[in-house]
């Protein structure tokens, strides 16, 4: 069936660290990807998306590359901020509409 | 500014009481989606529908129902609640595969339902 795998959290980095959080799916067809953001306190939102195979998708400064090959959709940023801590969870939409979400992997960014 | 409206944001009910959360959009979209979020198990598809009256079990159905018999609500029902079913419900709403927005969801709230 379909699943999301993410990397095991909590993270935690010092500001303008280097952030990758990983990513990797199981979906048949052709699935659009998305990674959603919750900041402490607030819903879930869209960060970014990419709906074909190396298509970048990109927001804030973060970045993601669908990778058909690897079937991954890994998040990074180059120099995370402490507005940053939130969790992050990546997102899988399949040829039937069924949205489906990766455990979430919660970040904090410490001065 | 679009908007997802959850009917009720703090629920407390007994073991086998029978519970709807409600779930409201403005944004004309036909998918609506129920999840719920637990610490480390992210959020866990319960039932989504594509179409009024149209529903499709997600991942874990297992002691819920849906009722979608307009398009902008969405309705989960609990029919006997128990203890683990404590936990945070998050509906959501997009517009599916169809145009350039495919597959973003916008999400209400949440409901914190407490089972005791």
């Amino acid at each position: 069936g379909n699943s999301v795998t993410q990397m095991e959290g909590p993270v935690t980095l010092s500001e303008e660290a280097f952030l990758t959080i990983n990513c990797t799916y199981t979906a048949t067809g052709y699935p659009s990807l998305f990674w959603y953001v919750q900041y402490p306190g607030e819903g879930l939102q869209l960060l970014l998306k990419a709906t074909k195979a190396d298509d970048k998708g990109s927001n804030k400064g973060f970045e993601a590359t669908y990778r058909k090959e690897t079937t991954s959709f890994h998040l990074e940023k180059g120099s995370v901020q402490v507005s940053d801590s939130a969790v992050y969870f990546c997102s899988v939409e399949t040829s039937y509409d069924k949205v489906i979400f990766g455990p979430g992997t919660s970040l904090s960014v410490i001065p | 500014d679009v908007k997802v409206t959850q009917s009720s944001r703090y629920l407390v009910k007994r073991t086998g009481e029978k519970v709807f959360l409600e779930c409201v959009q403005d944004m004309d979209h036909e998918n609506m989606f129920w999840y719920r979020q637990d610490p480390g198990l992210g959020l866990r598809l319960i039932y989504f529908s594509y179409d009024v009256k149209m529903k499709e079990k997600g991942d874990i159905p297992e002691g819920y129902s849906v009722s979608r018999e307009k398009k902008e609500r969405f309705s989960l029902i609990l029919e006997s609640a128990s203890t683990n079913q404590t936990s945070m419900y998050l509906c959501a709403s997009g517009k599916g595969r169809q145009g350039s927005d495919t597959g973003e969801l916008f999400f209400g709230e949440g409901s914190r339902l407490t089972v005791l």
